[in-house]
């Protein structure tokens, strides 16, 4: 039950766009569109952004976009905004368990 | 929709705690829920969940054999049961609802309660 890989940290300016990558196995991202991704700001409760890999929940800004290749899913967040500094997990179901990445940390300079 | 978790304390490498999610503003029975849990300064880890009527059960290896979930859906709580912890098991322990169909991913969280396994 290995973690999902994501990068452990991105930056950019705002306005800008980021991606972070989160690559599993055929077990799991490559598998089944059951990719999500969450954000979570220091000390607080992580927050759904994007579900069945590319799907955004009501509220969540257009801004953020997901896509899945293979065995590695991605999180795009165009415009960057100083809001947007935070944690971001990729998180896959596969079958018997579930599985997040390993989290990247986004630094908005 | 809201989860609040509560149960969590300081206890002995070997000890034993429940956790309690009670949740409301939605219905309940309808839900899969899980745990997951995150170390301090570290990431999310998934945990264990479980379906609407406690029949179908998963967990991560890490605590297999040592958790147990459960619910009881006519108090809109899901449990989670703590048995043989050690100082790894240390940890904040959030409650997530699986949206299911309409929104498979854990669209409402919890605000966490913290468990310390130490001597």
């Amino acid at each position: 039950q290995s973690a999902l890989t994501q990068p452990a940290s991105v930056s950019g300016s705002p306005g800008q766009s980021i991606t972070i990558s989160c690559t599993g196995t055929s077990s799991d991202v490559g598998n089944y569109n059951l990719v999500s991704w969450y954000q979570q700001h220091p000390g607080k409760a992580p927050k759904l952004m994007i579900y069945e890999v590319s799907k955004r929940p009501s509220g969540v800004s257009n801004r953020f976009s997901g896509s899945k290749s293979g065995n590695t899913a991605s999180l795009t967040i165009s415009g960057l905004q100083a809001e947007d500094e935070a944690d971001y997990y990729c998180y896959s179901y596969a079958d018997t368990l579930e599985i997040f990445g390993g989290g990247t940390k986004l630094t908005v300079l | 929709v809201q989860l609040v978790e509560s149960g969590g304390a300081l206890v002995r490498p070997g000890g034993s705690l429940r956790l309690s999610c009670a949740a409301s503003g939605f219905t309940f029975n309808h839900y899969w829920m899980h745990w997951v849990r995150q170390a301090p300064g570290k990431g999310l880890v998934w945990v264990s969940r479980i379906n609407s009527d406690n029949f179908n059960i998963n967990y991560a290896d890490s605590v297999k054999g040592r958790f147990t979930v459960s619910r009881d859906n006519a108090k809109n709580t899901v449990y989670l049961q703590m048995n043989s912890l050690r100082p790894e098991d240390t940890a904040v322990y959030y409650c997530a609802r699986d949206g299911g169909g309409l929104v498979p991913g854990l669209d409402y969280w919890g605000q966490g309660t913290l468990v310390t396994v130490s001597s």
